[in-house]
């Protein structure tokens, strides 16, 4: 069946550091892939997404490009700020109607001062 | 910004006994979703409902289980008879039409004891 695999966390980074949050999925066809951010105490929030082969989803300074050849969707921002500490959820929903999302373990980034 | 609500915030139940977890989707959403995220693990698909039917659900989703939307505008989860695995955050999510970004709310987080 289909799945997103994640690096484990937590990462923690100094703010200004690159980051980069590693995403692999398994699914039949071309499915959507989407980044999905949970700051403390709020709901999950879409953060960016790519709906085909080597497309570029990017919202705030973050990034994923679409990989169909390594099936990869990594998370990546050039200089963290304290504000991006917050739990980041690969996902990714086959394209066949109104399907659910299915998503990755999540991925605790804690960024310091 | 219209926005997917979720009452109540947490919810404490002692094994065996009912609980309603309600949710208010946006207001002209269609498609609506429970997924369920038990700590550490991934956030699961639970059930998604359409038209006032069930559309899909995982296997997690067995006769203990029940969605309803009673009046057009709330949308609720049941679950008949708690259990001690059945602690974990849940959250709704809406979604306008097929391949939509889906809104999430903040979770309720059920403790069983």
């Amino acid at each position: 069946g289909d799945s997103v695999t994640q690096m484990e966390g937590p990462v923690t980074l100094s703010e200004e550091a690159f980051l980069t949050i590693n995403c692999t999925y398994t699914a039949t066809g071309y499915p959507s892939l989407f980044w999905y951010v949970q700051y403390p105490g709020e709901g999950l929030q879409l953060l960016l997404k790519a709906t085909k082969a080597d497309d570029k989803g990017s919202n705030k300074g973050f990034e994923a490009t679409y990989r169909k050849e390594t099936t990869s969707f990594h998370l990546e921002k050039g200089s963290v700020q304290v504000s991006d500490s917050a739990v980041y959820f690969c996902a990714l929903t086959p394209r066949r109607g109104n399907t659910p999302l299915v998503f990755g373990k999540g991925t605790r980034l804690s960024v310091i001062a | 910004e219209p926005e997917v609500t979720q009452t109540p915030s947490h919810q404490v139940t002692q094994m065996g006994q009912e609980v309603i977890l309600r949710c208010v989707p946006i207001s002209n959403h269609l498609y609506f979703y429970w997924y369920r995220q038990i700590l550490g693990q991934k956030v699961e698909f639970l059930v998604s409902f359409y038209n006032n039917e069930i559309s899909e659900k995982s296997e997690i989703f067995d006769d203990q289980f029940s969605v309803e939307r009673p009046d057009g505008s709330n949308f609720t989860l049941k679950i008949r008879s708690t259990k001690l695995e059945d602690s974990a955050m849940y959250f709704c999510a809406s979604v306008l039409a097929e391949n939509t970004e889906a809104f999430f709310g903040q979770g309720t987080r059920l403790t069983v004891v």
